[in-house]
């Protein structure tokens, strides 16, 4: 299995623009979750799905922030319009039903908001 | 709210020592306690899954033990190398939700 698959690995983008993640889970992991990494707080669980369904999404930290699952193959993260405070590495994870919830994180983006 | 606290925050030590760190967690409703390695610019990777009171997991120079009664963990790495600089994280299940609750992890340093 190739992992947990990103793109794009890296985005640059203006202020006020629409910014979307990709994510592509393991092949059979039915949970997916978004994670965002800064300085300050460190790793943050955003949102997670269960089977395609969004299970808590607590920790998306506003409006602007949306994220969708609309099959068991592919999540988008979208931020609309984005912020400078945006800039952060996020990352995606899944795990499967037999595995103790052990995560297996994907190689993240690192978006930078200008 | 569930906290999860790992302490040192931050270590340096010279190659060939070895070294611990502690995670410290809730001793209710316990799943399962994970370990992860996190190197500068990739991404976290498992080190241990552990599940049961006094379990204890052997990677190479790196050992980790359980303590769900108490609510800690304790990872050794013995005989430190420069390659073993990252930052450790450890993550807390409990009743099976899905969700891990992630430590703000142990940052180590092994200067050669």
């Amino acid at each position: 299995d190739a992992g947990v698959i990103q793109s794009p690995r890296h985005e640059v983008t203006e202020m006020g623009q629409e910014v979307t993640l990709r994510c592509k889970p393991i092949s059979g992991h039915d949970y997916l979750f978004w994670y965002r990494q800064t300085m300050m707080r460190g790793l943050e669980l955003l949102i997670y799905f269960n089977n395609n369904v969004p299970i808590d999404d607590s920790g998306m930290p506003e409006d602007r922030f949306s994220a969708k699952m609309p099959n068991a193959s592919f999540s988008t993260l979208k931020i609309q319009p984005s912020e400078p405070r945006d800039s952060a590495v996020y990352f995606c994870a899944s795990c499967g039903p037999s595995s103790y919830n052990e995560q297996f994180f994907g190689p993240g983006t690192r978006l930078t908001v200008l | 709210i569930l906290n999860v606290e790992q302490s040192p925050q931050s270590l340096h030590v010279q190659e060939g020592d070895s070294t611990n760190f502690t995670c410290s967690f809730p001793s209710s409703n316990f799943y399962a306690l994970h370990w992860y390695r996190w190197e500068t610019a990739k991404s976290p990777e498992a080190l241990f899954v552990m599940t049961l009171n006094g379990d204890e997991k052997k990677k190479g120079r790196i050992s980790a033990t359980l303590n769900t009664k108490e609510g800690y963990s304790y990872l050794y790495i013995k005989g430190s190398q420069p390659e073993d600089s990252a930052t450790y994280l450890c993550a807390f299940d409990s009743s099976n939700t899905g969700k891990l609750i992630f430590g703000q992890g142990t940052t180590l340093q092994v200067k050669p």
